[in-house]
């Protein structure tokens, strides 16, 4: 079992939808969580970093942090077909940066 | 805004030749990182540095080595390339605790 599982997708939503992605890990350690978002044939770039468990929001963007679970989530409100994209969750057991990543869901926002 | 610059976009080599992939990031980071990326598998890191001349293996160094002879620049060796080593190569900074990663744009490398 790995780590940190992600569904690959691909996710299909209709502009302005509300987009839940999600992902679930093994170790209950991880205390640092953080979402990318990677375009086709680029490197990922860093959206949103959270510490342990709680709520995080930026613009149209919020992440979750459950840790009883053991489950984290991002949201995109009124998403926009430039919101296509893979999206990467992250996260780390201590405050150095050796990150566990999950293997990316494909976000596809139609106009 | 943090830069991290990879030599190439894209490359194709032979079998059995040394292949260097150069990092360059311009924010002063202490921490860089070398990872590869495959469909299905997501990103798996090769090597880390956390300051000048130090390296530490990730979860898979086999038929790689680094260099970090300056704090900004951090370099990937291929010795002897091979087929399997064909994939998307990503450098990333960062900066002391766990803010995250800053990545470069990727080198996709074919060995034929």
């Amino acid at each position: 079992q790995k780590e940190v599982e992600q569904d690959p997708g691909p996710l299909s939503v209709p502009e302005g939808a509300i987009v839940s992605l999600n992902c679930t890990y093994s170790n209950s350690a991880f205390q640092y969580f953080m979402w990318y978002r990677q375009y086709s044939r680029k490197g990922p770039e860093l959206l949103m970093y959270t510490y342990s468990s709680g709520n995080k929001e930026d613009g149209r963007f919020t992440a979750q942090v459950d840790k009883s679970s053991k489950y984290i989530s991002l949201f995109i409100r009124d998403s926009q077909p430039s919101d296509s994209a893979t999206y990467l969750c992250a996260m780390s057991t201590t405050g150095f940066q050796k990150l566990v990543f999950g293997t990316g869901t494909r976000l596809l926002v139609s106009p | 805004d943090v830069k991290v610059t990879q030599s190439s976009r894209y490359l194709v080599k032979r079998t059995g030749e040394k292949v260097f992939l150069e990092c360059v990031q311009d924010m002063d980071h202490e921490n860089m990182f070398w990872y590869r990326q495959d469909p299905g598998l997501g990103l798996r890191l090769i090597y880390f540095s956390y300051d000048v001349k130090m390296k530490e293996k990730g979860d898979i160094p086999e038929g790689y080595s680094v260099s970090r002879e300056k704090k900004e620049r951090f370099s990937l060796i291929l010795e002897s390339a091979s087929t399997n080593q064909t994939s998307m190569y990503l450098c990333a900074s960062a900066q002391g605790l766990a803010v995250g990663q800053y990545f470069g744009p990727g080198t996709r490398l074919l060995v034929l």
